[in-house]
């Protein structure tokens, strides 16, 4: 079964500083690969998503993330955080072949952003 | 516009009631999924569906039943039987096997007193 780890439970940022969230993933193959974002008593909206092709994959609100096979990871990052980009961010991963085809979803990392 | 609706927003009840959210999708997909919510603990599967009449259990089915009777409705019940029922409950929905996307509802936050 996948499994997917986000290392970090809570990361601060000043406005206007780069941002790097982690995620490392445990599976067999290459996964499909999600970052969502989720705002204080709401759902969660899809950031970006891997499937193949490019290891650069740009989102939206100005995200980007990288897949790197060699370790296991699909990192979340922005050049400049803006401070309505304070919420909780989730990885997720997604079986690309055999298993139960259901979603994954790390413990999440909240985002603090200080003025 | 398509999307997935969850209701209500906010639930109160007491201790040892049955109550059932909602939780409707008009995205013509096939897979719907129940996730638990707790702070710090991410998000736990609950039940699954990919198609209609086909359900399964997810990491943390006891306490809980669903029914899947209609490709567009995937209520979740919380029994008695739950320990420790308040929690934020999300209501997903994908294509299924072949577009692994997953579009999320804006959640019902359970309170039991």
């Amino acid at each position: 079964a996948q499994s997917v780890t986000q290392p970090d439970i809570h990361i601060t940022v000043s406005e206007g500083a780069s941002l790097e969230l982690r995620c490392n993933y445990s599976y067999g193959a290459t996964p499909y690969l999600f970052w969502y974002v989720q705002s204080p008593g709401q759902g969660l909206q899809l950031l970006l998503k891997y499937f193949s092709g490019d290891t650069l994959v740009q989102g939206i609100k100005g995200f980007e993330a990288e897949f790197k096979r060699s370790q296991s990871s699909f990192n979340l990052r922005k050049p400049s955080v803006h401070w309505s980009d304070a919420a909780e961010y989730f990885c997720a991963v997604f079986p690309s072949s055999g298993g139960s085809y259901i979603p994954t979803f790390g413990r999440g990392t909240s985002l603090i952003v200080h003025p | 516009d398509g999307g997935i609706t969850q209701s209500p927003k906010y639930l109160f009840r007491k201790e040892g009631q049955n109550v059932t959210l909602s939780c409707e999708q008009n995205l013509n997909h096939d897979a719907m999924y129940w996730y638990r919510q707790d702070p710090g603990q991410g998000l736990r599967l609950i039940y699954y569906s990919q198609i209609v009449n086909d359900f399964q259990k997810g990491d943390i089915a006891e306490g809980y039943s669903v029914s899947r009777e209609k490709k567009e409705s995937f209520p979740l019940t919380v029994t008695s039987a739950q320990k420790n029922p308040t929690a934020f409950y999300l209501c997903a929905s994908s294509m299924g096997f072949y577009d692994a996307e997953a579009f999320f509802g804006q959640g019902t936050r359970l309170t039991v007193v």
